[in-house]
Order: C-alpha cells, then structure tokens, then sequence
C-alpha cells in the first residue's frame, strides 16, 4: 500500500460547482498534510495545509482532516476554470522529520 | 518572498554524460531537496540535505549523487545518465518547523537523456 493515495483523476466539475479532491494517509502518526497545485509545466505551489482535525477554509478552499480514518480532503468551492490543475497531496512523514510523502496527483479540470 | 532557482529549464544530455544540476535558495534554509517527478508516479524524494555537507537518501537515491557545499547550494548528480532518468527534476528548501515544514520548489529542470 502506497504511502499517500489519490484517485489520479481527471475529475471534471462544471464551473461554479464544489470540487473534492481526497487523499488517504497509511502512516498513523503522521502529524502535518498540505496541499499543493501544480499547472502543467510548472512547479507545486502550496494552498493550504492543516495540522488538526476538523475543518480550515482559506477562501474558495476548504481542507479538511480526519486522523482516526486517516484521510484529508480539500473541497474548492465557486470552481474557476483557473483552479484546472493537478492537486497533490503532501503529508509529513513520521520517518524523518521535515520529510514530505506526497501523492500521485489528482488532474482537476474545471468546465465552463 | 522566498526564491528557489534551478540552473536549466530544460536540458539534454546522451547516455553515460555525468549530469550536475544545480538548486539555489536565497532565504537561508537549512533543509533542501531532490525530487524527480513522473507521469502517474507523483514526486519520489532522491536526496535531501538537513545542513552544510549532510546529505541523506530519499526513497530512490541510486545513479544520483549530491553534493551541498554551501548553504544556499543543492547540487544533483547523475553519474552515468541513462535513458530512465529522463524526467522532471524539482528543488525544494525549507526551514525546520516553519509552517510545520512547508516546502518551496524551484521551477523544475526537465531532463532528457538520448
């Protein structure tokens, strides 16, 4: 089992909807989850992270975590076509401090 | 705002060539990183370096090498470049503990090796 899983995607959500974007941890303690959006061709760039469980909005941006079932979302409400681009999620790995695991990616795609 | 370089956007080299790309930080970071990232692999950690002259593997370190002589400096090296190392290299620096180890990525080298 991969440490950081995502649904690779494409997920396709009409412009103005809510897009979910999931990820599912396997490392228990793991303490710290971010995530980052990366449009083709160009580096990661950070939305968001979230250190608690429960819910921190920034925005259009929701991240949510749960510990015990061991997953953190990231909801984009008001979808633009801009938000179109591969979402990856980041969680700190227990193994080494300050070491980040990431995900494959989600591929969004935002419809007008 | 942080600033993280990497000396080529783009860069081709044939097989067996040794390879240096370079990773420049300039907010004084003591942790800095090698990623390459592969279509529907995701990034996968080569190298990391907590300090001057400290360097510990990541998950896929062999037919790599690093070197960290300075600070703000992250060199990667492929030793022998092999056609299964075409891929998109990413830089990364953080600061231990700021915003629970947040990392900022340099604009990536895509590598090709013929």
């Amino acid at each position: 089992q991969k440490e950081v899983e995502q649904n690779s995607g494409p997920l396709s959500v009409p412009e103005g909807a809510i897009a979910s974007l999931n990820c599912t941890y396997s490392d228990r303690g793991s303490q710290s989850f971010f995530w980052y959006r990366q449009y083709s061709g160009k580096s990661p760039e950070l939305i968001m992270f979230i250190y608690s469980n429960g819910d921190k909005e920034d925005g259009r941006f929701t991240a949510q975590l749960n510990k015990a079932s061991q997953y953190v979302s990231l909801l984009i409400r008001d979808s633009q076509p801009s938000d179109s681009a591969t979402y990856l999620c980041a969680v700190e790995s227990i193994q080494g401090a300050q070491k980040l695991v990431f995900g494959q990616g989600t591929r969004l795609t935002i419809n007008p | 705002d942080v600033k993280v370089t990497q000396s080529s956007r783009y860069l081709v080299k044939r097989t067996g060539e040794k390879v240096f790309l370079e990773c420049v930080q300039d907010m004084d970071h003591e942790n800095m990183f090698w990623y390459r990232q592969d279509p529907g692999l995701g990034l996968r950690l080569i190298y990391f370096s907590y300090d001057v002259k400290m360097k510990e593997k990541g998950d896929i370190p062999e037919g790599y090498s690093v070197s960290r002589e300075k600070k703000e400096r992250f060199s990667l090296i492929l030793e022998s470049a092999s056609t299964n190392q075409t891929s998109m290299y990413l830089c990364a620096s953080s600061i231990p503990g700021y915003s629970y180890n947040e990392q900022f990525f340099g604009p990536g080298t895509r590598l090709t090796v013929l």
